[in-house]
């Protein structure tokens, strides 16, 4: 099977821009997360989608957004960029199936995102 | 709330030298424990999983960890380190109350020494 892909790799914007990072799961997985990674923050929970719902929402502003797709791709979208959004984006799917827990989680290599 | 704590940022291990990272997770019901691998511009590699049953859990790359509820750990260990074992190791918590949600440490980075 394949596995997660995000696209792009890598990303430079300008403060104040907006742009939008795109998530492809592993086939038959349902469940999608979105992670944020910085040097002094580490890794934290954005948000998870499963079924084309948000399930989970972390402590980030609503400039940070995201959906998914029928077919279980998913974006996250960041509006009003500021310097401190400069980050690497992880997006992790899983089975996720509801009422049966948590499966482990599959990461993608990323989008860095850099901020100007 | 669920948090997770790797008390060594950094560890410096010889080749050949057994290795063991801590993990302490604080968790109100049943947990889930993940350790995950990160090299330098990549993603994370999911190295072994705890759900249920046998507290020793065998993953992937001759690693292996042990749930102790008790102390609230979940400690990763290798009884023989190689050099491309370098990286970053990210221990995290996750449980069936928040699927798809998984809370991290803030990692260890691996040294290892010729």
């Amino acid at each position: 099977k394949a596995g997660v892909t995000q696209t792009p790799r890598y990303l430079i914007k300008t403060r104040g821009q907006q742009v939008t990072l795109s998530c492809s799961p592993i086939s038959g997985h349902r469940s999608v997360s979105w992670y944020q990674q910085t040097p002094g923050q580490g890794l934290q929970f954005l948000f998870e989608y499963f079924s084309e719902t948000q399930r989970n929402k972390g402590n980030f502003p609503g400039r940070f957004s995201g959906r998914q797709f029928s077919n279980s791709r998913s974006e996250m979208n960041v509006s009003t960029l500021e310097l401190g959004d400069s980050a690497l984006y992880l997006c992790a799917s899983s089975l996720g199936l509801a009422g049966q827990g948590v499966y482990e989680q599959y990461f993608g290599p990323g989008t860095r995102l850099t901020v100007t | 709330a669920q948090s997770v704590t790797q008390p060594d940022i950094h560890i410096t291990v010889s080749e050949g030298a057994s290795l063991e990272l801590r993990c302490n997770y604080s968790y109100g019901a049943t947990p889930y424990l993940f350790w995950y691998v990160q090299s330098p511009g990549q993603g994370l590699q999911l190295l072994l999983k705890y759900f249920s049953g046998d507290t020793l859990v065998q993953g992937i790359k001759g690693f292996e960890a042990e749930f102790k509820r008790s102390q609230s750990s979940f400690n990763l260990r290798k009884p023989s380190v190689h050099w491309s074992d370098a990286a970053e190791y990210f221990c995290a918590v996750g449980g069936n109350t928040n699927a798809g949600k998984s809370t991290f440490g803030d990692g260890t980075t691996l040294t290892v020494k010729p």
